[in-house]
């Protein structure tokens, strides 16, 4: 069974600190894509960031990175310089392959707060 | 190109009365998929499109829940006898791709509250 934990439930943060999310996966396929999303207080979920499992190279957009660790199962996320606009609830989800549908597993998500 | 739809926004209704919401996917966009996520937690995968057929159903997805997507368009979720537990946001997504694991692109949700 897939399973993403998200350890962590809030975190709050000044403006201008860096801050990373972490999230753990399980799965029993060999491939495999992670996500990461965001939900703003609007509540419509924003898409980031794909990543499959053959891909350990870590990736930066701006002042969000991801670093993809296969041996510990883990696809966490950094914002760098972290701004009030980023106050949201980011989810990592994992793909569900079997089936042929690509469902997302979530897990429960972090509200991050960001403060002036 | 515009985003995913999903209509009504905002459902109230009481208890045992049916509903029905509507998902407009992204144009060419041949999987469309529902989720519901309560208060506090992450979406939970309900059901799946590929084009008009409906392929996959969560043990979540009761006998009181259907969903169609005629033509292979927009779909819709029905729910009969509403229960106060079905109160929820219900969301719709929709991916492209011939292979798998391509991003799904959410809609705004529908909020239901059942009283």
């Amino acid at each position: 069974a897939q399973k993403v934990t998200q350890a962590q439930t809030e975190i709050s943060v000044v403006e201008k600190e860096d801050v990373t999310l972490d999230c753990v996966y399980e799965t029993r396929d060999t491939t495999y894509y992670l996500f990461w999303y965001k939900q703003p207080p609007s509540g419509e979920l924003v898409f980031l960031i794909r990543r499959n499992s053959f891909d350990e190279q870590n990736e930066i957009s701006g002042r969000y990175s991801w670093n993809f660790q296969k041996s510990t199962s883990s696809f966490n996320f950094t914002i760098t310089a972290s701004q009030v606009v980023d106050s949201a609830v980011y989810f990592c989800a994992l793909s569900d392959l079997t089936g042929a549908n690509s469902k997302l597993t979530f897990g429960k998500g972090i509200t991050l707060s960001v403060r002036p | 190109d515009t985003g995913v739809s999903q209509n009504p926004r905002h459902k109230i209704t009481k208890r045992g009365q049916n509903v029905t919401f509507r998902c407009d996917p992204i144009s060419e966009h041949n999987r469309l998929y529902w989720y519901r996520q309560t208060l506090g937690q992450g979406p939970e995968f309900l059901t799946y499109f590929q084009n008009e057929a409906q392929l996959e159903k969560s043990r979540l997805l009761s006998d009181r829940f259907s969903a169609e997507r005629p033509k292979g368009s927009f779909s819709t979720l029905e729910i009969q006898r509403t229960e106060q537990g079905d109160s929820a946001m219900y969301l719709c997504a929709s991916s492209s791709g011939q292979g798998m694991g391509y991003e799904q692109y959410f809609g705004p949700g529908t909020r239901l509250t059942v009283t």
